[in-house]
């Protein structure tokens, strides 16, 4: 398996521009998770995917950013409008659910985004 | 609320020694997941090892070695005769209940360097 992909791995906008981050999970994961890591709070989670279906959006930083998923092999994050202080790195992860011995997510190498 | 500290910001070790990164959390379920992930240089984050609760019993792997302590909170991973490529960040991170996979809280990260 080609494990989590991301796309863009690196995204340059300007603040007030919309941006659209992707990500393929492993096949046959039922979780996919979306985390933004900086270096002030670290690296913290957004929301999470159970069989495509939002289970926990609370760390939404605010109504900027949204997330879907619209089948089990691609997921989206959405800001719009962007602002300078959404220069992160985001990552989305994937991992089985019940059922499986192993639940541990496996991270894709995670978008560069930075807003100027 | 379930939280994770990792006091040690840095460290840096001649290759060859042994090194001992520390992680203590804190948590109010008898439930919980702990993880140790590995952020090389180039970005992406590695998942090294799962331990649950309920299972105390130390685990080695290769000159990993992750020591497991609930009197004290303490989740330990020590590399023996470090090299080169131990260089990157490493992550503790705690999940509470369900799966394990669910809502990782993650250390702020200690930063390892490996001096050759």
């Amino acid at each position: 398996d080609a494990g989590v992909i991301q796309s863009p791995r690196h995204e340059v906008t300007e603040m007030g521009q919309e941006v659209t981050l992707r990500c393929k999970p492993i096949s046959g994961h039922d979780y996919l998770f979306w985390y933004r890591q900086t270096m002030m709070r670290g690296l913290e989670l957004l929301i999470y995917f159970n069989n495509n279906v939002p289970i926990d959006d609370s760390g939404m930083p605010e109504d900027r950013f949204s997330a879907k998923m619209p089948n089990a092999s691609f997921s989206t994050l959405k800001i719009q409008p962007s602002e300078p202080r959404d220069s992160a790195v985001y990552f989305c992860a994937s991992s089985w659910g019940v059922g499986t011995p192993n639940t541990e997510a496996f991270f894709g190498q995670g978008t560069r985004l930075t807003v100027v | 609320a379930q939280k994770v500290t990792q006091a040690q910001t840095e460290i840096s070790v001649v290759e060859k020694e042994d090194v001992t990164l520390d992680c203590v959390y804190e948590t109010r379920d008898t439930t919980y997941y702990l993880f140790w992930y590995k952020q090389p240089p180039s970005g992406e984050l590695v998942f090294l090892i799962r331990r649950n609760s309920f299972d105390e019993q130390n685990e080695i792997s290769g000159r990993y070695s992750w020591n497991f302590q609930k009197s004290t909170s303490s989740f330990n991973f020590t590399i023996t005769a470090s090299q080169v490529v131990d260089s990157a960040v490493y992550f503790c991170a705690l999940s509470e209940g369900g799966l394990g996979n669910e809502k990782l809280t993650f250390g702020t990260g200690t930063r390892l360097t490996i001096i050759p």
